[in-house]
């Protein structure tokens, strides 16, 4: 079955320093989406990146890039140059493979800490 | 504005009761989900719906029914609420092609005592 595993409970990280945020998945298919989600303290869900199971370079968008390891099955999300508006939780997720294109499978999160 | 509407935002509920969540979206996407947040467990699906008039389980579908008479709706009911419902529930939806996240609502904060 697909899973998705965040290690990290929680991280902090000093403002204008860059932070990795650690996700690895488990699926046994070729085909598939990573995402990452981002949840600040009002409760909402803002979508962050993308990388496709068969997309060779990393993605990026701005300040995120997604360190995208296939043969670790590993999913990382850099934010560079961190700011305090960047604290909040961040969830990995994953859509097909396995669990097929229906769903969305999400690990538990990490609640990121920026300080100044 | 374009995006996954969610009704009520908050609500507290007696054991035993019964309610219904509704989710409504306006960007003609063919699939809706419903997700609880509970701390520590991420978000998790409860059913999903690939088209008008279909349903499906997800992980947690126990205690919970959902229907999805009109492409843009889609409701999540609770027969008899349990204080373990107790949580922050997440409608979301989007395109079937797997290029595309999900579009999430603002979430219903649900208290059962």
């Amino acid at each position: 079955a697909q899973k998705i595993t965040q290690t990290q409970p929680g991280m902090f990280v000093q403002e204008k320093e860059a932070v990795t945020l650690d996700c690895t998945y488990d699926t046994s298919d070729q085909s598939y989406g990573l995402f990452w989600y981002k949840q600040p303290s009002s409760g909402e869900m803002i979508f962050l990146i993308y990388q496709g199971s068969y997309d060779e370079q990393n993605a990026t968008e701005g300040r995120y890039s997604l360190n995208f390891q296939k043969a670790r099955k590993s999913a990382n999300l850099v934010i560079s140059a961190s700011q305090l508006g960047d604290s909040a939780m961040y969830f990995c997720a994953m859509r097909g493979g396995s669990g097929g294109y229906n769903k969305l499978i999400f690990g538990a999160g990490t609640r990121l800490a920026v300080h100044p | 504005n374009a995006g996954v509407t969610q009704t009520p935002k908050f609500r507290v509920l007696k054991t035993g009761q019964s309610m219904t969540l509704l989710c409504a979206q306006d960007m003609n996407h063919e699939y809706m989900y419903w997700y609880r947040q509970d701390p520590g467990m991420g978000l998790r699906l409860i059913h999903y719906s690939v088209g008008e008039g279909t349903t499906a389980k997800g992980e947690v579908p126990d205690g919970y029914n959902v229907s999805r008479l009109k492409k843009q709706n889609f409701l999540l009911g609770l027969e008899s609420a349990a204080p373990s419902q107790t949580s922050v529930y997440f409608c979301a939806s989007s395109y079937s092609e797997e290029v595309y996240g999900y579009t999430f609502g603002s979430g219903t904060r649900l208290t059962v005592v």
